[in-house]
């Protein structure tokens, strides 16, 4: 199974700041990931898929990039609804894997 | 607005079954495939199983293979997950995802399974 190791595990910042977030895979993915956001007691939302492409609706302050085995997302200028867990998820071969999540919360 | 709405979930005792269903509307349910993902409580996310757009091919994680069965009914636009032999680490909020280009693009709001005597 293809590992998602996922940092940091928690995130504090503040207001307007940029954060990153960084997912490493076992193996080579060939940009086969997708970054998702989930607020408490709400169901994940697809944020970004091969690894760069902005899902339908998503705000352009969220982006992503990386290749072959690691990965990251950007957020610039942290905005309150922004706090959430971040999830990232390899789809290039079964079985799908999850990071363990960023929490990111408010300084 | 594509819809995915779970049921089914509850409180069952370890050995026992239980079936889940999820209700998909605003968009063409035979094109896609589908997943379930499952997150126990305060944990994250873990990939469950995928059936195709078809229903021909199915894909499991090793701890549900053999117990869990993942199928549809494209003609009532539902997905389905039979889960057998349910153990007590099966407790979690089960979430059926659509796939577009093998990407989880779209999620039902959940249903609670636990698995407790």
């Amino acid at each position: 199974d293809i590992q998602m190791t996922q940092s940091p595990a928690s995130l504090s910042a503040s207001l307007g700041e940029t954060v990153t977030i960084e997912c490493r895979a076992s193996e080579d993915i060939y940009n086969g990931l997708a970054w998702y956001q989930q607020k408490p007691g709400k169901s994940p939302q697809l944020l970004i898929y091969n690894a760069n492409s902005l899902h339908t609706g998503v705000p352009s302050r969220f982006s992503g990039s990386g290749s072959g085995t690691q990965y990251s997302l950007k957020i610039n200028s942290l905005q309150s609804e922004d706090v959430a867990s971040y999830f990232c998820q390899q789809y290039y071969d079964y079985p799908y894997t999850f990071g363990a999540g960023t929490k990111l919360e408010l300084k | 607005e594509v819809q995915l709405v779970e049921s089914g979930g509850g409180l069952v005792q370890p050995g026992r079954s239980m079936k889940l269903s999820c209700a998909a509307s605003g968009f063409t349910f035979n094109n896609y495939d589908m997943a379930w993902v499952c997150q126990a409580p305060k944990k994250g996310l873990e990939w469950v199983a995928t059936i195709s757009y078809d229903g021909s091919s199915t894909y499991y994680r090793d701890s549900v293979k053999g117990r869990f069965t993942i199928s549809r009914d494209n003609a009532k636009s539902t997905l389905y997950l039979q889960m057998d032999s349910l153990r007590s680490e099966d407790t979690a909020t089960y979430y059926c995802a659509r796939l577009t280009s093998y990407v989880m693009d779209a999620w039902g709001q959940g249903a609670s399974v636990t698995v407790s005597s």
